[in-house]
């Protein structure tokens, strides 16, 4: 368990729909970060946030957003969903600002079908 | 651009067995670090191996080693005496600098490890 969690584990939904995805960080991690797996793209970055402040951007769409709360949990809000908006989405966490001198502690993933 | 190219989609292994697999990245960093995820059927990433690019030895983490050769910026995973649990896809990893903290993942290796 590395002690980030994320809910819903899986989520079915209609394209046009909007969806939130939720990540509650490991104790004491002030970094998330957002990542969408798809099995043509493999794993992309989205987005990364510090502290409750954007830190980093990715190949994140505009019809995406995200944002990180006072108490450190954050959302992913996906909406005009497509087909192609299917896939695996992990959030993880690192106690510093700086993934490249940190390891990162991954969720266990939400699941999004649209169908 | 910096990428990372695992060049080997899948990969198979008999239990007890060594196996490598391999990993080249492009960079102009001088200092940065190199990762080894493994995402088993749970689906969830975790953190096999990190090795520092200013240290010349070769991390090493039970059955897990890398051979890092900066110079050919290769970054190879040895997995000894294979087990059944080893079964995953393994991801290498590089965090992008100059004003960007995410990871960059190649496409990953399957391996299956056959009793």
């Amino acid at each position: 368990d590395s002690g980030v969690t994320q809910t819903p584990k899986h989520l079915i939904t209609a394209t046009g729909q909007r969806v939130t995805l939720r990540c509650s960080p490991r104790s004491g991690d002030l970094s998330v970060y957002w990542y969408q797996q798809s099995l043509d793209q493999g794993l992309q970055f989205l987005i990364q946030y510090y502290n409750g402040e954007e830190r980093a951007k990715g190949n994140i769409l505009e019809r995406f957003s995200a944002q990180q709360f006072p108490d450190l949990h954050s959302e992913l809000n996906l909406s005009s969903l497509e087909l192609g908006d299917s896939a695996l989405y992990f959030c993880a966490s690192s106690v510093v600002g700086r993934v490249g001198t940190g390891e990162l502690f991954f969720g266990e993933g939400s699941r999004l079908t649209v169908l | 651009a910096q990428t990372v190219t695992q060049s080997q989609p899948e990969m198979s292994v008999q239990e007890a067995e060594t196996v490598t697999l391999s990993c080249t990245y492009d960079t102009s960093e001088s200092n940065y670090y190199l990762f080894w995820y493994k995402q088993p059927p749970s689906r969830q990433m975790i953190l096999v191996i990190r090795q520092e690019a200013y240290k010349q030895q070769n991390a090493t983490e039970n059955r897990f080693s890398v051979n890092f050769q900066k110079a050919a910026k290769s970054f190879s995973l040895k997995i000894s005496d294979s087990q059944l649990g080893d079964t995953a896809m393994y991801f290498c990893a590089f965090p992008l600098r100059g004003g960007s903290e995410k990871l960059v993942f190649g496409k990953g290796t399957k391996l299956t490890v056959n009793p």
